[in-house]
């Protein structure tokens, strides 16, 4: 079926690095734009990044740009998320999503992981 | 504070018919027809109840349906039921440079 699976969140200091994880199976995952979200605890969605089918355009929210990078190896159904310079106000749930949309973009994610807890503290 | 303003908690008895608003600006709910809405159940992960503004992905209920006039959009749940307990959220495309997707801040919505 189809189904993404976060992995790679856990507890780190202010200032130190951490990369997520999201394996995709059930579907064609070079053929859609990816995003990751997150959820700070008790909070509401806000998004984080996407990038295109073939990775030829990425985005960040300004909140995290400059510090978290997102990358995509096709050929292993995979989505990453490389964050550095952490700060306390990037705890949350981090979910990865697929964009709806078939080779293109329509902003909205159908499919979605249960997402992978990051927690910065010191 | 969220870019797109919803209430924050909307309330019905089961069978009646509840509408949640999305407000925003023409820079994003009135400029695109990139507006959705999310269904999330308590610890779950969001899910996808409407998608450019009025559709329905499969496996949905026709009992959710989605709107949009000028900058505010609109969900409405019509026959109630308890499953139908949760937060719901608005997002929609923004041409704004800080962001490209943008959320409301959520609507918990209670079945009475």
């Amino acid at each position: 079926q189809v189904q993404l699976v976060e992995s790679g969140g856990g507890l780190v200091k202010p200032g130190e690095s951490l990369r997520l994880s999201c394996a995709a199976s059930g579907f064609t995952f070079s053929d859609h734009y990816m995003s990751w979200l997150r959820q700070a605890p008790g909070k509401g969605l806000e998004w984080v990044s996407y990038i295109s089918t073939s990775s030829s355009y990425t985005n960040y929210a300004d909140s995290v740009k400059g510090r978290f990078t997102i990358s995509r190896d096709n050929a292993n159904n995979s989505l990453f998320l490389q964050m550095s310079r952490l700060r306390a106000e990037d705890t949350a749930v981090y979910f990865c999503a697929r964009d709806r949309a078939v080779l293109g973009s329509n902003r909205a994610f159908d499919v979605w992981g249960r997402g992978t807890m990051v927690t910065v503290s010191s | 504070q969220s870019a797109l303003t919803q209430p924050a908690s909307v309330s019905g008895s089961p069978g009646q018919s509840i509408t949640i608003s999305c407000t925003g600006t023409s820079s994003d709910i009135g400029g695109y027809k990139y507006v959705s809405w999310y269904q999330q159940h308590p610890g779950k992960a969001p899910k996808l109840m409407i998608y450019e503004v009025n559709n329905r992905p499969s496996g949905v209920s026709n009992r959710f349906s989605g709107s949009k006039s000028g900058n505010t959009a609109s969900l409405t749940i019509s026959g109630l039921q308890a499953e139908d307990e949760a937060d719901y959220y608005c997002s929609s495309y923004t041409s704004s440079r800080s962001l490209d997707v943008e959320f409301g801040g959520g609507t918990k919505l209670t079945v009475l």
